[in-house]
């Protein structure tokens, strides 16, 4: 059974602080990973797909990184309006469903 | 373009009334899927769809949820006698093929069973 682990639970940083978010996985057969922004009361909001070790994705202050057991968001210079849940997402092999984490909480301070 | 919407937002339900809850996809998308939300998790599967086909409902917790795409593209997930447990928010999403492609979610319908 796919795992999707991330951490830290919760982050707070203070605005312009550079951190990384982590998703670590255990699958058989990644086919892709994904990551969301979550606002509250709102669904998850589309970030980025990495589909193999070595790749990397970057919108605006954010960058997603992949290797073989884990994923990377590296958030820079944040600003508040960066605020949300980040979560990760894994599929593999021949399943047809999305595993999920737990979700990071980031709150950015101004 | 129109993304996924649902409907209702929200709706509070007297422990054991029956539910429906309606999810428009992104037009011309091929899959569908249902997801629960409980507070503080991640969104769990519960039931996948490409087209009309229900291809994988293994996420569905009881014989009490039941889904269903009967033109390939409205779906509505139905909960039969609805308990606590139950609530939570339900997340629909779609993508334009198959499941390695990016899933677009929905606002989601916060169901309270009270």
């Amino acid at each position: 059974e796919d795992q999707v682990t991330q951490s830290p639970e919760a982050l707070r940083l203070q605005e312009g602080e550079s951190s990384s978010l982590n998703c670590s996985y255990t699958v058989s057969g990644l086919r892709g990973l994904f990551w969301y922004r979550q606002d509250p009361g709102k669904g998850p909001e589309f970030l980025f797909t990495l589909y193999s070790a070595g790749e990397e994705k970057e919108k605006e202050r954010l960058k997603a990184t992949l290797t073989k057991k884990e994923s990377f968001l590296h958030i820079t210079a944040p600003k508040p309006e960066d605020s949300a849940t980040y979560l990760c997402a894994v599929i593999s092999g021949g399943y047809q469903k999305v595993t999920f984490g737990t979700g990071t909480k980031l709150q950015v301070i101004p | 373009g129109a993304g996924v919407s649902q409907s209702p937002r929200y709706k509070v339900a007297k422990r054991g009334q029956d539910v429906a809850l309606r999810c428009d996809p992104i037009s011309g998308h091929v899959s569908l899927f249902w997801y629960q939300q409980a507070l503080g998790q991640g969104p769990e599967f519960l039931t996948y769809f490409q087209n009309e086909a229900q291809l994988d409902k293994s996420g569905l917790p009881s014989d009490r949820f039941f889904a269903e795409r009967p033109e390939g593209s409205v779906s509505t997930l139905k909960i039969q006698r609805t308990q606590q447990e139950d609530s939570a928010v339900y997340l629909c999403a779609s993508s334009s093929r198959g499941t390695g492609e990016t899933q677009y979610f929905g606002p989601g319908t916060r169901l309270l069973v009270l």
